[in-house]
């Protein structure tokens, strides 16, 4: 069976801390894929990265990173020098490469950044 | 390009009446999917079409049926509304990104938020 964990339910930082937002996922799959979505307070899903399980690269997109580990089956996702913008519920996602690009969902890490 | 649309945004229904959410898409994507959103549970899968005329169960079909009669459109249908669907429902279409192995980067409409009293 395939599962995202996403312990975190709620984080809260001050502007410019670093903030790491966890995802762990179960799969038996060797081919997969794993998506990050911002969910502002507008309530849209914005995607931000998606990584395929071959590739384990780490990523840095401005203040954004992320650290994908194959080993410990974890995804997580760095904001560096988090910004009031920053919060927003962050989900993990991941996708199978049989079964059409179906996503299967964290349960979601909100974060909130004070000023 | 106006991506995925969503209509309508809010809706309210009582117990046992019926409605279709409409999602249209104009990027030309083969895949369709319709997601609920819950507190606490992220969003799980209703049902989704890997192209015009077929669909497929996701997670929680149950109360729900789906329509794909044209590429562009998919339609999800509460026949007798229960409480229980209260949510935001989210449809997103999705392509291949090109070669063996691809994967289907999935775009998001707007969301609807249902309320079933």
């Amino acid at each position: 069976a395939q599962k995202v964990t996403q312990a975190q339910t709620e984080i809260s930082v001050v502007e410019k801390e670093d903030v790491t937002l966890d995802c762990v996922y179960e799969t038996r799959d060797t081919t997969y894929y794993l998506f990050w979505y911002k969910q502002p307070p507008s309530g849209e899903l914005v995607f931000l990265i998606r990584r395929n399980s071959f590739d384990e690269q780490n990523e840095i997109s401005g203040r954004y990173s992320w650290n994908f580990q194959k080993s410990t089956s974890s995804f997580n996702f760095t904001i560096t020098a988090s910004q009031v913008v920053d919060s927003a519920v962050y989900f993990c996602a991941l996708s199978r490469r049989v079964q059409g690009g179906k996503l299967i969902f964290g349960q979601g890490t909100e974060l909130s950044v004070k000023p | 390009n106006a991506g995925v649309t969503q209509t309508p945004k809010f809706q309210v229904l009582k117990t046992g009446q019926s409605m279709t959410l409409q999602c249209a898409q104009d990027m030309n994507h083969n895949s369709m999917y319709w997601y609920r959103q819950d507190p606490g549970m992220g969003l799980r899968l209703i049902y989704y079409s890997a192209s015009e005329g077929t669909t497929d169960k996701g997670e929680v079909p149950d109360g729900y049926n789906v329509s794909r009669l044209k590429k562009q459109n998919f339609l999800l249908g509460l026949e007798s509304a229960a409480p229980s669907q209260t949510s935001v429902y989210f449809c997103a279409s999705s392509y291949p990104l090109g070669g063996r192995g691809s994967t289907y980067e999935q775009y998001f409409g707007p969301g609807t938020r249902l309320t079933v009293t």
